[in-house]
């Protein structure tokens, strides 16, 4: 099993409609789960961290965390053609040094 | 501009040269690392120094050395270079060594030939 793991994608969502992306992740005693964005040919950039159980929201963003359930999930509202990226989530592991990502999820938003 | 830079941004190389990729914060983080991302884009990490103190060290080949300076900057330098080490590789620096986000530089593309 891996340690993170997200579908591959491509999520195709119509523009202004909301996109779902789900990760899961092995170790139990994990604390921190964000998700980064990262553009073709360009670096991860953080968009969202979530500490506790529960939803966070930023802007169009929502995480939501499930400890129980060894799940995170982003929510992205009112899709917009320049959401077209991957997703990427990443678990710092119970020793809390270490930050594991997923292989990403492509997510693709068609005008 | 507060940073991660790395340099170069493009390398471009032949199998069995040696070479040194370069990188440096200015966010005042004292945890750096070395990621690698592959084809795939699965981006996996390579080394994590905290404070110039080596604290990660993945099962990647010795022909990999990373150096830190001080704690602003973490270079890596690679051996004998192979072409499974094609890849584009990610400096990070983060607040401290336990659960703050990364910020990641712009990357360099190795290809090797």
């Amino acid at each position: 099993q891996k340690e993170v793991e997200q579908n591959s994608g491509p999520l195709s969502v119509p523009e202004g409609a909301i996109a779902s992306l789900n990760c899961t992740y092995s170790d139990r005693g994990s604390q921190s789960f964000f998700w980064y964005r990262q553009y073709s040919g360009k670096s991860p950039e953080l968009i969202m961290s979530i500490y506790s159980n529960g939803d966070k929201e930023d802007g169009r963003f929502t995480a939501q965390l499930n400890k129980a359930s060894q799940y995170v999930s982003l929510l992205i509202r009112d899709s917009q053609p320049s959401d077209s990226a991957t997703y990427l989530c990443a678990v710092f592991g119970a020793a809390g040094n270490k930050l594991t990502f997923g292989g990403g999820t492509r997510v693709l938003v068609k005008p | 501009d507060t940073a991660v830079s790395q340099t170069p941004k493009y390398l471009v190389t032949q199998m069995g040269n040696d070479k040194s990729i370069k990188c440096e914060q200015n966010l005042g983080h004292d945890t750096m690392y070395w990621y690698k991302q592959d084809s795939k884009k699965f981006l996996k990490i390579m080394f994590s120094y905290n404070n110039k103190e080596l604290i990660i060290n993945e099962t990647v080949p010795n022909r990999f050395s990373p150096k830190s300076p001080d704690k602003a900057h973490l270079n890596l330098h690679i051996n004998s270079l192979e072409l499974g080490d094609s890849a584009v590789y990610f400096c990070a620096s983060s607040q401290s060594s336990s659960n703050s986000p990364l910020h990641f530089g712009n990357g360099t593309r190795l290809t090797v030939t």
